[in-house]
């Protein structure tokens, strides 16, 4: 069965530190999210991405953070200047359909620490 | 913006017994309402979903009803097992994207 996958699994930086996680979706999905969650604590949506553009994003995205698709199967999250509250786990996801409609695979996360 | 509320935020059961995790929304624009089971440490995992133009939905032992009027939906698992152990998350999709409750962590006790 097709799955997201994602690398790293688990990054330790420090705080100030540019971070990059790696996401690659399902071949033939169309729109892609990063989510986070804190430990203990709700998934919370950060942007969602179709045709090579932000479709939407939350208040937690803001101008530390990017994303990008460089290649045809890569979807990349930066954040530029880590901080401490930063550290959570981050899941990568992607539907074949819009995010109301179909259903959202998701990765197995990867969890960033920063120190 | 959409936000949803769950309840209740532990729930422990004895085997075999009904388990009933309730969420409302406030987005009336939202048409898609997805559950999913994180078990520790892992990615959460869709179990089972409802559209707007549907009252309830039903798989094996879960099922899942939508009042739109009211903007509730519940989630109810029956004949608990253990390995039903884990944390519940109800969300809704106002256009492309998913907002979560806060999760109701499940033990289902032997």
């Amino acid at each position: 069965e097709p799955e997201v996958t994602q690398t790293p699994s688990h990054q330790v930086t420090q705080m100030g530190q540019e971070v990059i996680l790696r996401c690659v979706p399902i071949s033939n999905h169309l729109y892609f999210y990063w989510y986070r969650q804190i430990l203990g604590q709700k998934v919370e949506f950060l942007v969602s991405f179709y045709n090579n553009e932000i479709s939407e994003k939350s208040e937690i995205f803001d101008d530390q953070f990017s994303v990008e698709r460089p290649d045809g199967s890569n979807f990349t999250l930066k954040i530029r200047s880590t901080k401490l509250e930063d550290s959570a786990m981050y899941f990568c996801a992607s539907s074949e359909e819009q995010g109301n409609t179909g259903e959202l695979f998701f990765g197995e996360g990867s969890r960033l620490t920063v120190l | 913006g959409e936000n949803v509320e769950q309840h209740p935020s532990t729930l422990s059961v004895q085997e075999g017994d009904s388990a009933v995790i309730k969420c409302t929304y406030s987005d009336s624009a939202s048409n898609y309402f997805p559950w999913y089971k994180q078990e520790l440490g892992k990615r959460p995992q869709l179990i089972i979903d409802i559209r707007s133009n549907v009252g309830e939905k039903k798989d094996q032992r879960i099922a899942v009803t939508l009042n739109k009027t009211a903007k509730h939906f519940s989630l109810h698992i029956t004949e608990t097992q253990p390995e039903d152990s884990a944390v519940y998350f109800c969300a809704a999709s106002p256009y492309n994207k998913l907002i979560f409750g806060a999760g109701t962590r499940l033990a289902v006790h032997p």
